[in-house]
């Protein structure tokens, strides 16, 4: 069975810092790996997606993410957050469900403040 | 732009009260779900659908129904509800094909107190 974990339940970093997100997963084949962002009394927002080639995929406002098959993970990385990246971070992993229709399954999800 | 509307925006219910979630979306997408959204639990599938007057379950389907009347809207029904019930519901639509396969497009959230 699939499954995800994301072990930081908050990260706080200060605005012009580097960020990492963590998301490990577990999956008996390369999944499909998505990062969404839930900005407050929000729903959740795609930033990235992962499907197979290059293990780096680049997302909205500089979001980037590295696939690593030996890690099983799909960590989350910004180069300089901003105080409105402030918001819910979750990993998800796809997988067919019942033979039809795309099943997302979610991390517990990593609240990210940024401090000015 | 792809969109997906839910209503209420919030509601109040009493125990053993009957609840209708719904969900309209204008993104031309067969298949449609309904999250539920718990702090510490992330989010989890209670039902979804591929097709019109269809539903199928998620994984915790039980003490909610589903409703499918067309393409677009995609209802979630709580007969009874009860306050374990309480909890923020996302309703996503996606495509299986084009660019934006397999990519979720989520709605605002409902979130339901029972009370």
């Amino acid at each position: 069975a699939q499954s995800v974990t994301q072990p930081d339940a908050r990260v706080t970093v200060s605005e012009g810092a580097s960020l990492q997100l963590r998301c490990k997963y577990s999956s008996s084949v390369t999944p499909y790996l998505f990062w969404y962002v839930q900005y407050p009394r929000q729903g959740l927002q795609l930033l990235l997606k992962y499907y197979s080639g290059d293990p780096v995929v680049q997302g909205v406002n500089g979001f980037e993410a590295e696939f690593s098959k030996s890690n099983s993970s799909f960590h989350l990385r910004k180069a300089s957050v901003h105080w409105s990246d402030s918001a819910v971070y979750f990993c998800a992993v796809s997988m067919r469900y019942g033979g039809s229709g795309n099943k997302l399954i979610f991390g517990t999800g990593t609240l990210l403040s940024v401090k000015p | 732009e792809a969109a997906v509307t839910q209503s209420p925006r919030s509601k109040v219910a009493v125990t053993g009260g009957k609840v209708t979630l719904s969900c309209h979306q204008t993104n031309n997408h067969d298949y449609m779900y309904w999250y539920r959204q718990d702090t510490g639990h992330g989010l989890r599938l209670i039902h979804y659908s591929y097709v019109a007057d269809s539903t199928e379950k998620g994984d915790i389907p039980d003490g909610y129904k589903a409703s499918r009347p067309s393409q677009e809207n995609f209802s979630l029904i709580l007969e009874l509800a009860s306050l374990s019930q309480t909890a923020v519901y996302f309703c996503a639509s996606s495509d299986l094909g084009g660019p934006s396969a397999e990519t979720l497009y989520f709605g605002s959230g409902t979130r339901l107190t029972v009370l």
